[in-house]
């Protein structure tokens, strides 16, 4: 148990679906992050989000779609999604930002298996 | 950006000490390294950090030479269960223009322990 819950665990979704992933940390973090991993390939950096506001996009396609209600919460709304974006997506959340005193330690969910059919 | 290189692999045997070298050549004055553990269809879990010389906890050593141009994850007496990828990451307090980078993870090191 590190603190951060992913949901749902596994997600079916066709191409043309709009479906959600949901995070939520309970340690009192002020970052989060979503990380895409594909099969056999190094994790990717999506999205950062410092105190509730957006700080990096990695030039993610607009299909996915992040939001940050609150400290705590951090979503990742899919919507038109493509085969290929079939992965582990896994959220992290840091007590610090990283440009504010951070030094690398995050902290991952279980992640959310996404099948796009 | 502080790149890492790690080997792609490694193979040990149970009761084994294994030994994984993280190099990352452009690490800045303020940056801290980190090594995680990841299993299959599982988040990375943290491990161990550090700024320099050893550190040591339940889990690991860390040993960084005093260039601080490269980092020595050691695992000692490995089990079955340490099968996993490893990582480190190089990250630390940075100017916005380099953040970035300090978040990426290089593609890792799978260590397989056998019987």
């Amino acid at each position: 148990e590190t603190g951060v819950t992913q949901t749902p665990r596994h997600l079916v979704m066709g191409m043309t679906n709009k479906k959600s992933l949901k995070c939520e940390q309970h340690l009192g973090h002020n970052a989060m992050y979503w990380y895409k991993q594909s099969a056999k390939k190094p994790l990717e950096l999506m999205f950062v989000y410092n105190f509730k506001e957006q700080t990096e996009n990695n030039s993610v396609p607009s299909r996915f779609s992040p939001e940050c209600p609150n400290s705590s919460h951090l979503f990742l709304h899919l919507h038109t999604l493509q085969p290929e974006d079939s992965a582990l997506y896994l959220c992290a959340s840091s007590r610090l930002p990283l440009a504010g005193g951070n030094t690398g330690e995050l902290f991952f969910g279980e992640g959310s298996r996404l099948t796009v059919l | 950006l502080a790149k890492t290189t790690q080997p792609i692999s490694m193979d040990s045997y149970e009761g084994q000490e294994v030994n994984i070298t993280c190099s990352h050549n452009n690490i800045a004055t303020n940056d801290y390294i980190t090594w995680y553990q990841q299993f299959p269809s599982q988040g990375p879990r943290f491990i161990i950090q550090g700024y320099k010389t050893k550190v040591t906890n339940e889990v690991a050593s860390l040993f960084i030479p005093a260039d601080r141009k490269s980092s020595t994850l050691s695992l000692p007496r490995v089990s079955l269960s340490d099968t996993a990828v490893y990582y480190c990451l190089v990250g630390g307090s940075v100017t916005p223009t380099d953040s970035w980078g300090k978040l990426q993870f290089g593609a890792g090191t799978q260590v397989v322990v056998t019987p």
